[in-house]
Parts: structure tokens; sequence; C-alpha cells
């Protein structure tokens, strides 16, 4: 079926450090989204990526879309104990038209 | 705007009864689509409804159903509760099935 695998699961970094998290599509999408929750909230939207080969930066968060649209990468430059939370990508499939979220990656910021 | 808003916020069922979940969305959404997270699982699609018709369906059984009505709140159904549905329920809208979408606080499901 149509997947979008999110790599890593977990990731504990020291304030300061940089953060990467990735995913990557079976299948080729129309478009990513990224979402972040927060503990004990609830999913709220980063940003929409598009375009093939696409870079979009909001602050210290700067977001990737492959080149074959299969795959897209969120990095945050020097976390802080704000960026705490669950980072989902969420890829809308060319075909089917269906959203299909990823496991999500739990960030951890150790202060 | 007010937000998405889910009700009930918490609810305890037991095996073999049914339960009905509500949403309200962002006033002129008219896209609704519902997840069901779990921490095993992580969040997985239900269903999506626009103007009242159902657009898309994820992989659940025939226990889990849903309606939107014609003010695009949307209801969704799960008949013969199983300990396994226990999970948070969130909906979310959007203003067309391509865009971002918005999400409520989700209802907290726990069957016993």
């Amino acid at each position: 079926g149509q997947q979008v695998m999110q790599i890593p699961q977990y990731q504990h970094v020291q304030e300061g450090e940089d953060f990467t998290t990735y995913c990557n599509s079976s299948t080729t999408l129309s478009n990513i989204q990224w979402y972040k929750q927060r503990p004990g909230g609830h999913p709220v939207f980063l940003i929409q990526l598009v375009k093939s080969g696409e870079v979009k930066k909001q602050k210290r968060l700067t977001f990737q879309f492959g080149e074959a649209k299969k795959n897209s990468s969120l990095h945050i430059t020097a976390t802080q104990t704000t960026d705490v939370g669950t980072y989902f990508c969420a890829g809308k499939m060319e075909y089917g038209n269906k959203l299909v979220f990823g496991a999500g990656t739990i960030l951890r910021v150790k202060s | 705007k007010a937000g998405v808003t889910q009700t009930p916020r918490y609810l305890i069922k037991t095996r073999g009864q049914q339960v009905t979940l509500s949403c309200s969305p962002i006033s002129g959404h008219r896209s609704v689509s519902w997840y069901q997270q779990t921490p095993g699982q992580g969040l997985q699609f239900l269903f999506e409804y626009f103007s009242e018709t159902q657009r898309n369906k994820g992989n659940f059984p025939g226990r889990f159903s849903g309606r939107q009505f014609s003010n695009s709140r949307s209801e969704m159904n799960v008949s013969t509760l199983e300990l396994g549905d226990s999970a948070l329920y969130l909906c979310a809208s959007s203003p067309r099935t391509d865009y971002e979408q918005y999400f409520g606080p989700g209802t907290r499901l726990t069957v016993t």
C-alpha cells in the first residue's frame, strides 16, 4: 500500500544542536506537508511543499522536497526547548489523493 | 476565526457499545477528515468528507463510519467497540481537499 516512512523515530539532542527528520514515500507525491504536535496537544500545520526540489525556510526550520517528489526533510538549526514535540510529515499521494502521515519523529531537547 | 471543535473531549465506553463523536470545522471549511492516533500506530487516516460526500476512506473495518452535514459539521460512529479502539480521535478541517489541515483537540476514547 501507499506508505510514508519517517526516520528517526526518536531524537534526543542537547540544546543548541541541530536536528533533522526524513520522510520517504513509496510513490510520487503531489505535495508534502509538515506538522508539529506538542506533548498533550494536537498536530499543527507548519508548511506545505509542492514543487520538485523546493526549499522553504521558517526562521530556524528548513524544509526540502526531493527532486523526484518522493522524499522530504525538516532541519532545525540550534534547537531550543520550545522545539520539543513530535514532527510529522504527510504526503499527498499523486494517485488516489490520500494524505498519508509518517509515523512521526519525537524530538527531546536537553537544556 | 474559531478553531476546529470536537465533542466530547473524553469518553469512556464498554466493549460492545457504540459511540458517536462530533466535529465542527472552521467556518468556511468544507473538507473534514478523521484520524485515529495511538502510540503504536501513529496517525491513521479514517475518512475524508467534502460537501457531504465521502471522498476517501482508510483501511478501517466497517464498524467505523462517518457522515457530513450540509453545514460541514461531521460525525463519526464506531459500533461494537473493541478494546483496541481506545485512541485519540482527531478531526481536521480544510478549505479544500488538497490544502493544509487544521486539527481539533481530539476526543480521547477509552474502551474498557
